[in-house]
């Protein structure tokens, strides 16, 4: 299974572009890569995935060097209301694999005014 | 729509008590089901998954089982619980295969006293 790393903390202001990186070394060929966003006492819930290259949907982008080894989820113009904690997550649960899907230590996100 | 339903939302127990908590998925066939746990300020944590009725793979050997009795039925449980045992526990769900999403259910907040 892929390993996860990312920072443990950011700080950004209202109305700045955030960039969160997470490393995935050994990433194998069919996993995905997706991003999730946790709020206090509530669950996870999806932001983005992609496969390879940039991947850009209505709240953020996410971009996938060649090689895979890392990603990097995109936050334009943050607000308060994303202070959370961002987790990256790699895996597959194909016919080939276990099924296992392991969460990183996340990165708490601090907006401030 | 799929929707995912966990119950209790807060639960407060004696240490030495048992736990039951359950799960279940509407809307999908032959889910993979997952429990995690999130300490207090942690990441998430997995506990247990299952990839078919009956099938159950656990990742942390401690006092907590799990159990599928129907395709979208997942429960877990404890005979005597721990005072470690307290924290958030999250039943998420995930189907496809490579491009998987994983939707979470809304939590029970434990605290074992």
């Amino acid at each position: 299974l892929a390993k996860t790393t990312q920072p443990i903390s950011m700080d950004s202001y209202e109305g700045q572009e955030v960039n969160i990186t997470c490393s995935h070394n050994n990433i194998a060929t069919n996993d995905y890569i997706t991003w999730y966003q946790q709020f206090p006492s509530q669950g996870p819930r999806f932001i983005i995935q992609g496969y390879k290259t940039k991947v850009t949907n209505e709240v953020a982008s996410l971009f996938i060097p060649a090689d895979r080894k890392s990603s990097t989820l995109s936050l334009p113009r943050v607000s308060l209301s994303d202070t959370a904690v961002y987790y990256c997550l790699v895996g597959d649960i194909g016919s080939s694999n276990t099924g296992k899907l392991i969460f990183g230590q996340g990165t708490t996100l601090q907006v401030k005014p | 729509s799929q929707t995912i339903h966990q119950w209790p939302a807060t639960l407060v127990q004696p240490v030495g008590s048992p736990l039951s908590l359950e799960c279940t998925v509407e809307g999908t066939s032959n889910p993979n089901l997952y429990w995690y746990r999130q300490a207090a300020g942690r990441g998430l944590q997995l506990l247990f998954y299952s990839v078919g009725i009956g099938q159950i793979s656990s990742e942390v050997p401690q006092n907590l089982s799990a159990s599928r009795p129907q395709d979208r039925q997942f429960i877990l449980s404890s005979k005597k619980l721990l005072l470690s045992d307290s924290g958030f526990y999250l039943c998420a769900w995930a189907v496809g295969g490579s491009d998987y999403k994983l939707f979470f259910g809304s939590g029970t907040q434990l605290s074992v006293l």
